[in-house]
């Protein structure tokens, strides 16, 4: 079975600060990855996600999380936040296989404070 | 494409009553998941299907609840009888094969 594990519920910041939001997966099978943000009162949008090959993969607003295959993690990573980057932030796993069950974790909440 | 549809946006609705949720995902991807959110137990996975199957059903909370796929291009989630702690945004999502899932807009759904 697999689970995944956000293990900070809300993280704030000021802007201009960075931030690391933390993600540790179970699966017995090869993974697919991904972050989600999810701002008020709308459905979730892909941020990023790893399928393959490079294990450091980069959005376009400045958001990289890096696959660690032995630590099971996935963290998400930006050197400098903004206001607009407050919202909730999801992980989620796909196990490698044609029937990919996809499980999403608790959430982080970020807020970036002026 | 217009991407996932979810109708209705909103539904309020009182106890006891039927409830059908819609869905459209979007042309070309195989796989449908339905997700329940709310504040204490936070985005749940009810139920998915893999060309129109249904692959696995654990997610779904009782009886009250099923969820059908008749073709590649609509699904529903239906709550019969409802009550109001059914209440929470419903989302659907679709995909390719092992690729990210696109979400729907999500139907809020009030059970008075």
């Amino acid at each position: 079975a697999q689970s995944v594990t956000q293990l900070d519920s809300q993280v704030s910041v000021f802007e201009e600060a960075p931030v690391e939001l933390r993600c540790n997966y179970s699966s017995s099978v090869s993974v697919y990855l991904f972050w989600y943000v999810q701002y008020p009162n709308q459905g979730l949008q892909l941020l990023l996600k790893y399928l393959s090959g490079s294990t450091l993969v980069e959005s376009i607003n400045g958001f990289e999380a890096e696959f660690n295959k032995s630590q099971t993690s996935f963290h998400l990573r930006k050197p400098s936040v903004h206001i607009s980057d407050t919202a909730e932030y999801f992980c989620a796993v796909s196990g490698g296989t044609s029937y990919g069950k996809l499980t999403f974790g608790q959430g982080t909440i970020l807020t970036v404070h002026p | 494409d217009a991407g996932v549809i979810q109708s209705p946006r909103h539904e309020v609705t009182e106890m006891g009553q039927e409830v059908t949720l819609r869905c459209k995902p979007i042309s070309g991807h195989n796989s449908l998941f339905w997700y329940r959110q709310t504040m204490m137990r936070g985005l749940e996975l009810l139920i998915y299907f893999n060309n129109n199957v249904p692959i696995d059903d654990s997610g779904m909370p009782e009886d009250r609840f099923s969820a059908k796929m008749p073709n590649a291009s609509f699904s529903t989630l239906k709550i019969q009888p409802s009550e109001p702690r059914d209440s929470a945004v419903y989302f659907c999502a679709s995909r390719e094969e092992n690729t990210e899932a696109f979400f729907g807009q999500g139907t809020r759904l009030t059970v008075v």
